[in-house]
């Protein structure tokens, strides 16, 4: 079956731009998470969808959101790109919240 | 909220020696507790988990201990093998309505043969 999608795999945005990334889950999963993964950092949470309600939200500003489709899928938008917003930004889904998230490849964002 | 400390950053070991990761965690409500192992440039891999009721689980060479009274959770990787070199992450979070996975720092694992 086919694994969690996310689109696109590469971005270079400027400071200021706003940008949004895309993930399609595992066929069936209902609950989709968003991390931040930087060197400095490692992986950090930035929110947790289900059944299109936003269920958990990790400690990011503002100008990072999210949604949620009847159809499972999720966006992330980061308003104000900022250069620290550089990361590699990955989307995981599950069945439920309780069992094995899988993870996507990641969006590799670069902010100039 | 929870905070996860992982142990060591680094480990080295030579090919058929045993490996083993700690992790620490903050919150006594933290019931799940998974473990990823990321190669480089690929996606996170989930290669075992333990929920609060288990305290140790088994998966061929690999195995997870979990003291829920010391708050601390261990991976046990036997009879180690070059493939085995990646980046393992611990995380643990608190089911109730919705999960947040709280990750460790990783740790990169080197096996030499």
């Amino acid at each position: 079956k086919a694994g969690v999608t996310q689109t696109p795999r590469y971005l270079i945005k400027t400071r200021g731009q706003q940008v949004t990334l895309s993930c399609s889950p595992i066929s069936g999963h209902r609950s989709v998470s968003w991390y931040q993964q930087t060197p400095g950092q490692g992986l950090q949470f930035l929110f947790e969808y289900f059944s299109e309600t936003q269920r958990n939200k990790g400690n990011f500003p503002g100008r990072f959101s999210g949604r949620q489709f009847s159809n499972s899928r999720s966006e992330m938008n980061v308003s104000t790109l900022e250069l620290g917003d550089s990361a590699l930004y990955l989307c995981a889904s599950s069945l439920e919240s309780d069992h094995g998230y899988t993870f996507g490849s990641g969006t590799r964002l670069t902010v100039v | 909220g929870e905070n996860v400390e992982q142990h060591p950053s680094t480990l080295s070991v030579q090919e058929g020696d045993s490996a083993v990761i700690k992790c620490t965690y903050s919150d006594s409500a933290s019931n799940y507790f998974p473990w990823y192992k990321q190669e480089l440039g690929k996606r996170p891999q989930l290669i075992i988990d333990i929920r609060s009721n288990v305290g140790e689980k088994k998966d061929q060479r690999i195995a997870v201990t979990l003291n829920k009274t010391a708050k601390h959770f261990s991976l046990h990787i036997t009879e180690t093998q070059p493939e085995d070199s990646a980046v393992y992450f611990c995380a643990a979070s608190i089911y109730q309505a919705g999960t947040a996975l709280i990750f460790g720092k990783g740790t990169t694992l080197s096996v030499s043969s």
